[in-house]
């Protein structure tokens, strides 16, 4: 059964950087024709996917985000990450990484909280 | 790249049964069957629900079920019971204009 868990600051700074790392367990990150995803979810609203990465390196961006997003992925320790930056009140939201398959979302993680204000 | 568009709310009785619909455009749902459904309950992480348009995964009740119609995708949940109470989400590929996903407005259903 895979899980993934989101770790990294609940708390970042207006014009700051947003770092978040998800820690996949229970099978490989390399293993398998999966991308690996970050979506967050506002209080009280909706879903809104942010980017992708397959374990070759490549990535796809939503447009909205894609000139302040950066994903990486390190298959060494099983895990991949979200940079967002140049921050607002507006980027405040639970973030999710999740493993996607085709066209689907199979597994997600928890999701945590992340709060931007000074 | 806007977000499908789904009724805020849908509501019914125990046992009764309800569509919840996700409109998008001949870019995202009416060119791709991969639309997918997720079922999130409050303070939780949602859960794919229906894939690839009609697909059920493994240990998703046969109560939900899948369909579309040019740029409608639509999500059936039949004999509708207490623990259906939460907001579903619509979900399609967007194409190869951005490779990534475009995520439905979110329908809160409520068991009357």
């Amino acid at each position: 059964q895979v899980q993934l868990q989101e770790s990294g600051p609940g708390l970042v700074k207006p014009s700051q950087t947003l770092s978040l790392t998800c820690t996949v367990s229970g099978g490989s990150i390399s293993s398998g024709s999966y991308y690996w995803s970050w979506i967050r979810q506002p209080a009280g609203k909706g879903l809104e996917w942010i980017g992708r990465i397959y374990t070759s390196g490549s990535t796809n961006y939503n447009p909205s985000l894609k000139s302040r997003v950066t994903i990486s992925v390190d298959t060494s320790k099983n895990q991949f990450s979200l940079k967002l930056s140049s921050v607002t009140a507006a980027d405040t939201a639970v973030y999710y990484c999740a493993r996607t398959r085709s066209s689907s979302i199979d597994y997600w993680g928890q999701g945590t909280l992340v709060t931007v204000s000074s | 790249q806007s977000a499908l568009t789904q009724p805020a709310s849908v509501s019914g009785s125990p046992g009764q049964s309800i569509t919840i619909s996700c409109t998008g455009t001949s870019s995202d749902v009416g060119s791709y069957n991969l639309v997918s459904w997720y079922q999130q309950h409050p303070g939780k992480a949602p859960k794919l629900m229906i894939y690839e348009g009609s697909k059920r995964p493994s240990g998703v009740s046969n109560r939900f079920s899948g369909s579309k119609s040019g740029n409608t995708a639509s999500l059936t949940i039949s004999g509708l019971q207490a623990e259906d109470e939460a907001d579903y989400y619509c979900c399609s590929y967007a194409g190869s204009s951005t490779f990534g996903y475009v995520f439905g407005t979110g329908t809160k259903v409520t068991v009357l």
